[in-house]
Order: C-alpha cells, then structure tokens, then sequence
C-alpha cells in the first residue's frame, strides 16, 4: 500500500454529466500528478499539483480541471462528460521537487459514461 | 503523446522461468523508471534508471538501459505467480516538461 487514497472506487455517468473525483497523497507529499488509462492502454498525463498551484498539463481539453487543497488533497473535475472519458483515473503523489522520480499511485477510480 | 513503447504486448511464461520485456522511447530522456499494474488496479513503481547509468539491479529485477538505441529492457529471473501483472516503463524528459509518459505497457502471465 502506498499510503495515497482515492474516491470514489467506481461511478457510473451519463454524457453530458459532470463528475469530482478526489484523492488523498502520501504524507508528506505536496505534489500530485492525475492521469488517465483508458483500457489496454498506459496512463496519460492530465495534469500536476505544486502546492496548490497547476505545474504542467497534459493534452487534455479545458473541461478537465482540477484542484488542490492547503493539506495537498486533489480534485479531478470533468464537465460535459464524453462516451471517451470512460477510463481508470490515476492520481499518483511525490516528494517536493521530485516529481519526476518515483511516484506513488492510489487504486485509481474507475469511470463509465454511458 | 505516448513517449515509451514496450514489446512484446503480451508475454505468458511458466513459473521460474525469466521474462525479458523491452521498452523504446523517442527522445533523449532524464530517467527511466519501471512500474507494475495488477488487474487493473493502481501502479507500484519497480526500478528507476538515471541516463547516465546503463544496468541496475533490485532483487530479481534487471534493467538496461541503452540511450544511444533509444530502449531498456527490465528482466524478471525466476518468475513466480505473483508476478503476473502489466509492465510499464516511463520515461520524463525535457522535451515533456520533466512530466512522466509511459508506454502501453507488457501483460506478463505466469503459469504454475
């Protein structure tokens, strides 16, 4: 276990539909990476969390956007929900400054737009 | 885009056998790193490769890395049952912002 939780498991929407997912780092974490793995295929870049601060974005539209709190906790947020959006969304924490280097990934939660 | 390709896209073995998966990327890259993905849950990261290193050992992992053809290769000597899995490699580099990108990954199953 690495210590970095995320919510919900799973969730089931609708096109058009707006969805929050949220994720929990590892103490002492203070940046968190989002990626998204449609099935069969490798995670891909969404975005990244500096303290509270977006620090480098994927190739994703404006309809992905996320946050991150004062306790370094994250939110993915993704409106006008698109069939394509279904996947597993990763969120991955790391040690200041190194966020190229070993991240540490929760369970991920899986979406179905229908 | 996707920097890193992994081949084969599946690999089945019988147990204690070794499993040899490669991984080409694109540009010139910072580090390497190898991960694992159990049934689709989240990833557990395996073995980091700096550029200027060439082989790295952790346990029954073995990872090359060859920067001059653009590829690494991750061996698994005496493979077990629980190592059944997907193998991804990623790679950051400059050219991405330092941000990791990863491949579509190797499925390894492992027969007892």
């Amino acid at each position: 276990e690495t210590g970095v939780t995320q919510s919900p498991t799973h969730l089931i929407k609708t096109r058009g539909q707006q969805v929050t997912l949220r994720c929990s780092s590892q103490s002492g974490h203070n940046t968190v990476s989002w990626y998204q793995q449609a099935l069969g295929q490798g995670p891909q870049f969404i975005f990244q969390y500096y303290r509270e601060e977006e620090n480098g974005r994927g190739n994703f539209p404006p309809r992905f956007s996320g946050l991150q709190f004062p306790n370094y906790s994250s939110e993915l947020n993704v409106n006008a929900l698109e069939l394509d959006d279904s996947a597993l969304y990763l969120c991955a924490s790391s040690l200041p400054g190194l966020a190229e280097e070993t991240q540490y990934f929760g369970p991920g939660t899986r979406l179905l737009v229908l | 885009s996707q920097q890193g390709e992994e081949d084969p896209q599946a690999l089945s073995i019988q147990e204690g056998e070794n499993a040899t998966m490669n991984c080409s990327y694109k540009t010139s890259i910072n580090n390497l790193q190898w991960y694992r993905q159990n049934s689709g849950r989240g990833l557990v990261h395996l073995i980091l490769i700096r550029s200027n290193e060439r082989e790295k050992h952790s346990g029954r992992l073995r990872v090359t890395l060859d920067t001059s053809k653009k590829s690494s290769s991750l061996l698994i000597t005496a493979s077990r049952a629980a190592d059944t899995a997907s193998y991804f490699c990623a790679t950051d580099a400059r050219v991405n912002d330092y941000k990791l990108s990863f491949g579509a990954g190797t499925t390894v199953t492992v027969r007892a």
